[in-house]
């Protein structure tokens, strides 16, 4: 079946560093989402990814798509405190039935 | 608007015995989703619902759980009897079908269950 594997598994960075997690999937994807889970929360949606080779930023955060689209990363610029959580990259195979499977998640702790 | 309304917050049970989950949607949410999420894993789909009807529930423990999305509104999720390995959280999320493809998941503040 469907495989979405991220890496790292885990990341400590020191604040103001520079973070990025990769995203692969086993199978060709037709879109992707990131979510960040806070400690203790539950996963809130970041972004989708459609294109091929799109990438999209959201202030500190940079998201690209493969050419494939069989991978992705998320990259934040100068990491804060408040970016601390795991983050995980939701893949579907197919259009429309808005099913996703959830990477296995990075877990990103920023040292003040 | 309101978020996606999940009940209870937390619910300590002993192996065997059997549990049920409630979720409501966000108002206007055609499918609804029902997620495991072990520790430090990542969410793993049980089932998913569009209206009423059941779109995919491959990966749902048909022996124990059960799940139902009765008028297309709020579902229930049940276990039984249930093992040591289903303590988890059990997450809802709904999205909506209208606004295509801009628009991720809003998912509950989960159902933590421990399974003693």
């Amino acid at each position: 079946g469907q495989q979405v594997m991220q890496i790292p598994q885990y990341q400590h960075v020191q604040e103001g560093e520079d973070f990025t997690t990769y995203c692969n999937s086993s199978t060709t994807l037709s879109n992707i989402q990131w979510y960040k889970q806070r400690p203790g929360g539950h996963p809130v949606f970041l972004i989708q990814l459609v294109k091929s080779g799109e990438v999209k930023k959201q202030k500190r955060l940079t998201f690209q798509f493969g050419e494939a689209k069989k991978n992705s990363s998320l990259h934040i610029t100068a990491t804060q405190t408040t970016d601390v959580g795991t983050y995980f990259c939701a893949g579907s195979k197919t259009s429309g039935t808005y099913k996703y499977i959830f990477g296995t998640g990075t877990r990103l702790k920023v040292l003040a | 608007e309101a978020g996606v309304a999940q009940s209870p917050r937390y619910k300590i049970i002993e192996k065997r015995q059997s549990v049920a989950f409630w979720c409501n949607p966000i108002s206007g949410h055609a499918t609804l989703y029902w997620y495991q999420q072990i520790l430090g894993q990542g969410p793993k789909l049980l089932i998913q619902f569009q209206n009423n009807g059941v779109v995919d529930d491959s990966q749902l423990p048909k022996d124990r759980f059960s799940a139902e999305r009765l008028k297309g509104v709020d579902s229930t999720l049940k276990i039984q009897p249930a093992k040591l390995e289903d303590s988890a959280v059990y997450l809802c999320a709904s999205s909506s079908l209208r606004v295509g493809l801009n628009y991720g998941y809003t998912f509950g503040s989960g159902t933590r269950l421990t399974v003693v």
